[in-house]
């Protein structure tokens, strides 16, 4: 079955850089789009960006511009997140979310990882 | 920061009628689709509604979704203990060359 499966937990410092994985399985990889969505404690849904699989191309929320690379491997078929420069407001569970779509992003995600808890302390 | 607005939250009774309201603007919801996604405490959002009123699969037909101009709605006919969760509602924004939006989040509470 399509299963996304994230990288563990991590605990930071301020001022480090957040690193998750995402490996897809059960799907031909480079066939759909995965988007980076977080949510921080007792909050909302945060969009964060995007990443063509089939090309590579990938764009963040201006939010997080000069901070966000997400890049990917396909022979893995797994996607990669770095959030740089980190603080307590990055404190959050980040998900990766398939698209429907293969060729441009959507708001239709119809698979989900398990999430990843990641803390900002220092 | 969210662009859709949600009620914080609604609750209802068994059986009840229940709507949780979604506005956005033209950029989003006024020239795209709207999804639906529902979350349960500790656990990934699910693809309840698509394109503004379509069920996913497996998704019991109490649930319903519409979009009129800038505004979407999402309706629970008979309201059931296991429909209490949080429910958001998503839309592509057409401004910054694209981006996904997600609502501010409504908690429904089963009386």
């Amino acid at each position: 079955q399509v299963q996304l499966v994230q990288s563990g937990a991590e605990m930071k410092r301020p001022g480090a850089s957040a690193n998750i994985s995402c490996k897809a399985s059960g799907y031909i990889f480079s066939t759909h789009i995965i988007h980076w969505v977080r949510q921080a404690p007792g909050h909302g849904l945060e969009w964060m960006g995007w990443i063509n699989t089939a090309n590579g191309k990938s764009k963040g929320a201006q939010k997080f511009q000069g901070r966000l690379t997400i890049i990917r491997d396909p022979s893995a078929s797994t996607v990669f997140m770095d959030l740089r420069f980190v603080t307590s407001e990055d404190t959050a569970v980040y998900y990766c979310a398939r698209d429907r779509d293969g060729s441009w992003p959507t708001n239709w995600f119809d698979t989900w990882g398990q999430g990843t808890l990641v803390t900002v302390s220092s | 920061q969210s662009v859709l607005t949600q009620p914080p939250s609604v609750s209802g009774t068994p059986g009840q009628r229940v709507t949780i309201s979604c506005s956005g603007s033209s950029s989003n919801i006024g020239n795209n689709p709207v999804n639906w996604y529902q979350q349960f405490p500790g656990t990934a959002p699910k693809l309840l509604i698509f394109t503004n009123d379509q069920r996913a699969s497996g998704v019991p037909d109490r649930f319903s979704g519409s979009k009129s101009d800038t505004s979407a709605s999402l309706a629970i006919n008979g309201l059931q203990s296991e429909d209490e969760a949080d429910y958001y509602c998503a839309a592509w924004d057409d401004r910054l060359s694209g981006s996904c939006v997600f609502g501010t989040g409504t908690t429904v509470t089963v009386l």
